[in-house]
């Protein structure tokens, strides 16, 4: 069965301590993965694809990794309005939809 | 700014109400969805359309009812809602259409409540 756990569930930061979030995920066939970010009340905000092993995007203080089985969101340096809950999804090979994690809540204080 | 609206974004309605949510796109995307998230959970898709016909149906009962007007306009009729239907009801879209993608442009949602 496909899944995908993300963690931790929520991290606390100080203002410039840098993590990493962490999505894992079975599926067979991976069309691509995605990484989505939420604040309190409202839509998710696309952020990054990735789709295959090695592959790396940039945004800002996140950066995003693949391997074939994890994916990781780092922060660099956070500040305060990093704050919201980043949530992961993967698409299979032949267009299904997408499946995505249960998120991490992330809250950065100054 | 979004470039998915919808509204309203707050609806307080009771069992025996009918009701409409909207969601209106400028983007030229030709495929566009209904979700549903609670509380604490990530979003859970409910309907998909593409080039304006029902491409998914994800076994949603009857009393949400799906309507794409046109490739810009997209509602979902409430009729008969139970309590646990309240939740945040976000409509998204995408560029690609016949085919499913990853990459989704979402509304702000509105906030369903069902007394």
């Amino acid at each position: 069965e496909d899944q995908v756990t993300q963690s931790p569930e929520a991290l606390r930061l100080q203002e410039g301590e840098s993590s990493s979030l962490n999505c894992s995920y079975t599926v067979s066939g991976l069309r691509g993965l995605f990484w989505y970010r939420q604040d309190p009340g409202k839509g998710p905000e696309f952020l990054f694809t990735l789709y295959s092993a090695g592959e790396e995007k940039e945004k800002e203080r996140l950066k995003a990794t693949l391997t074939k089985k994890e994916s990781f969101l780092h922060i660099t340096a956070p500040k305060p309005e990093d704050s919201a809950t980043y949530l992961c999804a993967v698409q299979k090979i032949y267009g299904n939809k997408l499946v995505f994690g249960a998120g991490t809540i992330l809250r950065v204080k100054s | 700014d979004t470039e998915v609206t919808q509204t309203p974004k707050h609806l307080v309605m009771g069992m025996t109400n009918k009701k409409s949510l909207k969601c209106e796109q400028h983007m030229g995307h030709r495929a566009m969805y209904w979700y549903k998230q609670k509380a604490k959970k990530p979003p859970e898709l409910m309907f998909v359309y593409s080039y304006e016909k029902l491409s998914i149906n994800e076994s949603v009962p009857s009393r949400f009812s799906p309507e794409c007007p046109n490739s810009s306009l997209l509602n979902l009729h409430l009729h008969a809602l139970q309590p646990e239907d309240s939740a945040l009801y976000l409509c998204a879209s995408s560029q690609d259409a016949g085919e499913y993608t990853g990459e989704l442009f979402f509304g702000e949602g509105s906030r369903l409540t069902v007394l």
